[in-house]
């Protein structure tokens, strides 16, 4: 079955702009997860989606990273004015039960 | 705070068995998830303990002990395939967010 997609794959803008970043999750799932791994470093977690519930919003590190998830199902990630430090793989997942989902992420590159 | 510590890096032999540790200091506990990732690729789900002891799936194992904030994955049988960076992530709530360690480089070697 179909897994977790994401769009585009890479990303290059330059500092300033805006982007924004898609993901389907696996039908079904109800709980959709934002994440960057940045050079180096470990996963961070941005976001979180479950139902009909409000997002948890705790680990998105500045006012001008925001995202939403239309009909439960599709959720985009908007970046506001970038910054070079955002670039990074922002990876989304997907859930149902137990286990998360991840999909192949985009590459942002912020020049 | 919430802290997860993992090696940075480790190498094996093919055909061997090699042991990857994480310990963790979270602020609550609700599930730990192995995942493999190679690289430019997504993370791949291993394995999932809640509760203590070890879970088998073939070549890969995984243990997990609550008290000491302590659990391992073991890779038997190792493949050049499995050459890749081993993710450690606690789950503090259920249904909630994963706090990952920053992932253990494993080089297999023939």
């Amino acid at each position: 079955g179909a897994g977790v997609s994401q769009s585009p794959s890479n990303k290059v803008t330059e500092k300033g702009k805006d982007v924004e970043l898609r993901c389907d999750p696996i039908s079904g799932h109800t709980a959709l997860y934002w994440y960057r791994q940045s050079l180096g470093q470990g996963l961070e977690f941005l976001i979180y989606f479950q139902g009909n519930s409000a997002p948890d919003k705790s680990g998105l590190p500045s006012d001008r990273f925001s995202a939403e998830r239309t009909g439960g199902s599709v959720s985009t990630l908007t970046i506001q004015r970038t910054q070079q430090e955002d670039s990074a793989v922002y990876l989304c997942a997907s859930r149902i039960t137990d286990t998360q989902y991840f999909g192949p992420g985009t590459r942002l590159t912020v020049l | 705070g919430q802290n997860i510590d993992q090696p940075t890096e480790m190498t094996a032999t093919e055909g061997a068995i090699v042991q990857i540790n994480c310990t963790y200091q979270t602020s609550g506990f609700n599930g730990l998830f192995w995942y493999q990732q190679h690289a430019g690729e997504a993370p791949t789900f291993l394995s999932y303990n809640v509760l203590d002891g070890l879970e088998e799936k073939g070549r890969f194992s995984s243990f997990l002990s609550r008290s000491k904030g302590y659990s391992y994955l073991l890779l038997k049988e190792l493949q050049m395939k499995d050459s890749a960076s081993y993710l450690c992530a606690v789950r503090a709530n259920q249904g909630g967010k994963l706090i990952f360690g920053q992932g253990t480089e494993l080089s297999v070697k023939p």
